[in-house]
């Protein structure tokens, strides 16, 4: 019973390097979301996909890509690492075609720095 | 962006009290959920909430949608060691909508 799975856990990163981080559910679940945490914010989306095959942007996506490859498979893409970029990147999915707003179900996050 | 204003940001409690923590919004809404985030670990739900007035328990918590839609509020009563993390309060303000909005966190230690 994996629900959200992240991976990396943990990233290093140069400035100007490029990296992918990956995101799998296997909950079924329609809609999937990238989200940044740093200290004192709160969480905050960078991207998300309502269903397989559509991608939108939330609140800070520059400086990241997205793709939506599957229903279960939602990919985070860095083309150019930056330190402001440092930060734990939550990767959630939602079931959706209900008639109540279903909560966000979370992974355990990979925590990125660069340098 | 919108955020939620949460509060307390942090508290210390002694093991056995109860605590309360609030979230609030100049937006209505009509769903509140409630997070607990561990270190290392990703936000587990908690609560959910859907109908203004509504008082949901889980266990040791109990919450509440606030009568005007832009609150909410959660209790935890008799607090134990394993209560310390951060809670976070996330709302969603029109159905069909994505994009749910994150209040910045209660951080809780609790001293035994």
């Amino acid at each position: 019973n994996a629900g959200v799975t992240q991976t990396p856990k943990f990233q290093v990163l140069k400035t100007g390097q490029s990296m992918t981080l990956q995101c799998a559910q296997d909950m079924n679940h329609n809609s999937m979301y990238w989200y940044r945490q740093d200290p004192g914010m709160g969480l905050r989306l960078i991207y998300y996909s309502a269903s397989e095959g559509t991608t939108d942007k939330g609140e800070v996506p520059n400086g990241y890509n997205v793709s939506r490859l599957n229903k279960r498979e939602f990919s985070l893409r860095l083309e150019s690492a930056a330190p402001s970029q440092t930060s734990v990147y939550f990767c959630a999915s939602r079931r959706d075609g209900s008639s109540y707003n279903s909560p966000l179900h979370f992974g355990n996050g990979t925590r990125l720095t660069v340098t | 962006g919108q955020q939620l204003n949460q509060s307390p940001q942090s508290m210390f409690i002694q093991e056995g009290e109860d605590v309360s923590m609030n979230c609030t919004s100049s937006s209505i809404f009509n769903t509140w959920l409630w997070y607990k985030q561990d270190p290392g670990e990703g936000p587990v739900l908690l609560i959910a909430l859907y109908k203004a007035g509504e008082l949901t328990s889980n266990g040791r918590l109990t919450a509440q949608f606030g009568i005007t839609r832009k609150d909410s509020f959660l209790n935890i009563s008799a607090s134990i060691p394993s209560d310390v993390g951060i809670y976070f309060c996330a709302g969603l303000n029109s159905p069909g909508t994505y994009k749910y909005i994150f209040g910045t966190g209660t951080r809780l230690k609790v001293l035994a």
